[in-house]
């Protein structure tokens, strides 16, 4: 079953700090975070393994919450770099990740 | 390589028409996966090969959709007598197992006309 995603798109002005939220009706062992902009490939983000964790790095942060098979995605002190379109994916143990419908998220000056 | 490769970029095809898309992961990378992604929408699953396990043919569309990878590097996929619903982007993703991140081509803008 595909994730859910939410909200379906956001805006916000440079510096401002955005929550994704990612949710499955399936046991995950895995949590996946892409963003892709218009026109280039989706670019890997960050993986987040069953165990309930918490990754990072710069100003991009992601944790999983195992008992409630939810992830959520945290921008802080948003960019222009950050618009484009998030897509979490979620996965069993050694099967493909399933995307969800993504969403737009678009930084203005 | 260095990436993913993907070819060819752009294909127009005429409906009833066969293509083939050619997908060449990162070397080492044991895992290999199809998606496809229409116009403004989210990636849909196609296939998954790993090793040299069966392949995960679960989100192939139609029999008219196949693919197959030698020696467990390059994959070609082959859409038999395209339709026009057919058209899309063809992502090609490759990851060291499964537990790994996906490096993702540059992808094949199809359009069947």
């Amino acid at each position: 079953q595909q994730p859910v995603q939410s909200p379906q798109a956001v805006i916000l002005r440079e510096g401002e700090d955005a929550v994704i939220n990612c949710s499955s009706s399936k046991a995950l062992y895995s949590v996946h975070w892409y963003r892709q902009k218009h026109g280039e490939a989706p670019v890997f983000l960050m993986i987040l393994l069953k165990g309930g964790e918490q990754k990072g790095h710069d100003k991009i942060s992601a944790s999983f919450n195992e008992k409630k098979q939810q992830s959520s995605l945290y921008l802080t002190a948003s960019q222009l770099s950050y618009s484009g379109t998030y897509f979490c994916g979620t996965a069993s143990l050694y099967d493909k990740v399933i995307f969800g419908p993504g969403t737009s998220l678009s930084v203005i000056p | 390589g260095a990436g993913v490769s993907q070819s060819p970029s752009n294909k127009v095809t005429e409906k009833g028409k066969d293509v083939e898309l050619r997908c060449d992961p990162i070397s080492g990378h044991t895992a290999l996966y199809w998606y496809r992604q229409s116009l403004g929408q989210g990636l849909e699953f196609l296939i998954y090969f790993q090793g040299n396990s069966a392949p995960d043919k679960s989100g192939l569309p139609s029999d008219r959709f196949s693919a197959e990878r030698t020696g467990g590097s390059v994959s070609t996929l082959t859409i038999q007598r395209t339709q026009q619903e057919d058209s899309a982007v063809y992502l090609c993703a490759s990851s060291f197992l499964e537990l790994g991140g996906y490096t993702f081509g540059s992808g094949t803008r199809l359009t069947v006309v």
